[in-house]
């Protein structure tokens, strides 16, 4: 079993809808929670960082982070189509491994006009 | 601040051939980080340098090498290429991989013939 868990997709949504993507994971010592937007041909981009439980806004971008359930989600208000990537969420532990981040499997979001 | 920037961008290599990648991280950044992105693995971490020293290290043969310079510059090195090291190859940076999350470069694109 992956230590993370990403619901695979492909998400197709119409511009201006809201966009919801999720991950599990299974390691508790995992803190330090990230999302990143990968588009062809590029290299990922960091989209939010977040550390333990709780929420973080970020313009149109929502990082939820439980870490009794061991889920992270992360919203997209008023999709646009240059929102359309693939979506990575990633996870570290303090310390033990440093720097390794490990991946979800990404999730394809279309958005169409 | 310039970004990650990883040279060549594309390799096209045969079976048995050695490879080496280079990486220079954002200014300031003395954590390099090296993954390996297939479809069908997702990406996986390689290793990491911190001051020229490797702190961690992945689930890989020990083809797969590597060494960060004194300006904290990253080179990775595959020997006796193989048709399934065709991958994109990405470099990660941050300021010293504690608590502080990765910029990723576009990444080298390595294909085995």
């Amino acid at each position: 079993q992956k230590e993370v868990e990403q619901d695979p997709g492909p998400l197709s949504v119409p511009e201006g809808a809201i966009v919801s993507l999720n991950c599990t994971y299974s390691n508790s010592a995992f803190q330090y929670f990230m999302w990143y937007r990968q588009y062809s041909r590029k290299g990922p981009e960091l989209l939010m960082y977040t550390y333990s439980s709780g929420n973080k806004e970020d313009g149109r971008f929502t990082a939820q982070v439980d870490k009794s359930s061991k889920y992270i989600s992360l919203f997209i208000r008023d999709s646009q189509p240059s929102d359309s990537a693939t979506y990575l969420c990633a996870m570290s532990a303090l310390v033990a491994n440093a720097g390794k981040s490990t991946f979800g499997d990404g999730t394809t979001l279309t958005v169409k006009p | 601040k310039a970004g990650v920037t990883q040279t060549p961008r594309y390799l096209i290599k045969t079976r048995g051939q050695q490879v080496t990648l280079s990486c220079s991280p954002i200014s300031g950044h003395r954590s390099v980080s090296w993954y390996q992105q297939t479809p069908g693995q997702g990406l996986q971490f390689l290793f990491e340098y911190f001051s020229e020293t490797q702190r961690n290290k992945g689930n890989f043969p020990g083809r797969f090498s590597g060494r960060q310079f004194s300006n904290s510059r990253s080179e990775m090195n595959v020997s006796t290429l193989e048709l399934g090291d065709s991958a994109l190859y990405l470099c990660a940076s941050s300021p010293d991989s504690q608590n502080q999350p990765q910029h990723f470069g576009d990444g080298t694109r390595l294909s085995i013939l």
